[in-house]
């Protein structure tokens, strides 16, 4: 079982407020990722990390920004959300880039209202 | 830049049928490829991995194949049940995973 936690589940906010939306796992995977998914799309990956210090921009274009200060935790920040922000946001990681299974946390749901 | 495609986008099958999902892919230059399950408002549970050098993967029910050449893959569930009922996605690995929009399947009793 897999073990990656993502924190708040669902949060409904207002237009402007600066929000981050927590993710960490307890098993040591290197490799950690950010996924945003519009309801009946396929998921975009939006930032990644190969390990502490190392930030990505992934396919998707995204005006969040991520940080990696320690293994475990992968944070994923708006500093001032819009409409268009609304989405859900999924976060995983692996022991590889390559070769190995992507594990995932339950997801954030946004609404921005 | 990599494409993958699921078929059907929606299937409803009564209990006990036989199943197979579609998935296909357009770069053949992949590291793998990935099943994953995903319930309403939930995140995704990895199905099967099948690597790029293999040919297939078996899990329980659950079987899935994979033709690099000719960029497709299929899943296959034997003796649906309803609690199968759930979307399917299919993600191809290069240096990051790209996912199809999925199958949303629906057992009934």
């Amino acid at each position: 079982e897999a073990d990656i936690y993502q924190t708040p589940r669902y949060l409904v906010i207002g237009t402007g407020k600066k929000i981050t939306l927590e993710c960490s796992q307890t098993m040591g995977h290197d490799k950690m990722y950010w996924y945003q998914q519009d309801p009946g799309m396929e998921l975009h990956l939006i930032h990644y990390s190969y390990g502490v210090n190392s930030t990505e921009k992934g396919d998707l274009s995204s005006e969040s920004t991520v940080s990696r200060i320690r293994t475990e935790h992968f944070p994923l920040t708006l500093e001032s959300a819009r409409p268009s922000h609304t989405s859900q946001y999924l976060c995983a990681s692996s022991e590889s880039a390559r070769g190995d299974t992507q594990y995932f946390g339950p997801g954030t749901r946004l609404t921005v209202l | 830049k990599q494409e993958v495609t699921q078929i059907p986008a929606a299937l409803s099958v009564p209990e006990g049928e036989n199943l197979v999902l579609n998935c296909s892919f357009t770069d053949s230059a992949i590291y793998n490829l990935q099943w994953f399950r995903q319930d309403p408002g939930k995140g995704l549970t990895s199905l099967l991995l099948i690597q790029s050098s293999q040919r297939e993967q078996t899990s329980g029910r659950l079987n899935a194949s994979l033709d690099k050449s000719s960029g497709r893959s299929t899943l296959y569930i034997a003796a649906s049940q309803p609690g199968d009922s759930a979307t399917y996605l299919c993600a191809v690995s290069a240096s990051t995973l790209t996912f199809g929009k999925g199958t949303m399947l629906l057992v009934s009793p």
